[in-house]
């Protein structure tokens, strides 16, 4: 069926330290994954997206890869700064339906 | 352009009531979809339009919930009669005309409370 794994829901971590969210989905077609991140009562916005001709692609401080044979991707945001806290949501395009299936969101909070 | 536009930002209703959320598309964005956003269940897609006409609808959770795109510059999201679990924020998202792939622009949400 149509399903993304993110993990972890919630995480924690000192200021300046790394962060990596992971993700898992379940079609083999999938070729699109594009991550968003949502502040607090603000709405979901794309921060990076890879598609499966590439494994890794970055953006100043955040990194995404991606392991189609596994089916994972991961985000990597380094030398994280308070306002990367927000709740990070990995996604995946299904080929056959056309649409976007979301995982269920990793709270990141950047300790001071 | 000023975004996805939706209304209203606020909802609070009785149960039992009829709710009506709106959107706007961005112009030339011919796919719109419709998510539900809780706490318990994350980000979930409910249904998404394609140039005006429903493609998939397998996540409007009941025949209570239901959508329409009557043109390509708005869309409703209807709840007859709303409960109290469908307490959530509700974001419209569109993409530009052909592209499966690319952002969806999400509008501002509307946040629905049913007493």
């Amino acid at each position: 069926g149509e399903n993304v794994e993110q993990h972890p829901s919630t995480l924690s971590v000192q200021e300046g330290d790394s962060a990596v969210i992971k993700c898992t989905y379940s079609d083999s077609a999938s070729n699109y994954f594009p991550w968003y991140k949502q502040e607090l009562g603000k709405r979901p916005q794309l921060i990076i997206d890879i598609r499966s001709n590439v494994g890794e692609k970055k953006d100043q401080r955040i990194a995404v890869t991606l392991n189609k044979t596994a089916k994972h991707f991961s985000l990597h945001i380094t030398e994280t700064q308070p306002e990367d806290s927000a709740v990070y949501f990995c996604a995946a395009l299904y080929s056959s339906a056309s649409k976007i299936i979301f995982g269920s969101g990793t709270r990141l909070s950047i300790r001071p | 352009d000023a975004g996805v536009i939706q209304s209203p930002r606020h909802e609070v209703t009785e149960m039992g009531q009829e709710v009506t959320l709106r959107c706007k598309p961005i112009s030339g964005h011919n796919s719109l979809f419709w998510y539900r956003q809780t706490m318990m269940r994350g980000l979930e897609l409910l249904i998404y339009f394609n140039n005006n006409v429903p493609i998939d609808d397998s996540g409007m959770p009941e025949d209570r919930f239901s959508a329409k795109m009557p043109n390509a510059s708005f869309s409703t999201l209807k709840i007859q009669p709303s409960e109290p679990r469908d307490s959530a924020v509700y974001f419209c998202a569109t993409v530009p005309s052909g592209r499966r792939e690319g952002e969806q622009f999400f509008g501002p949400g509307t946040r629905l409370t049913v007493l």
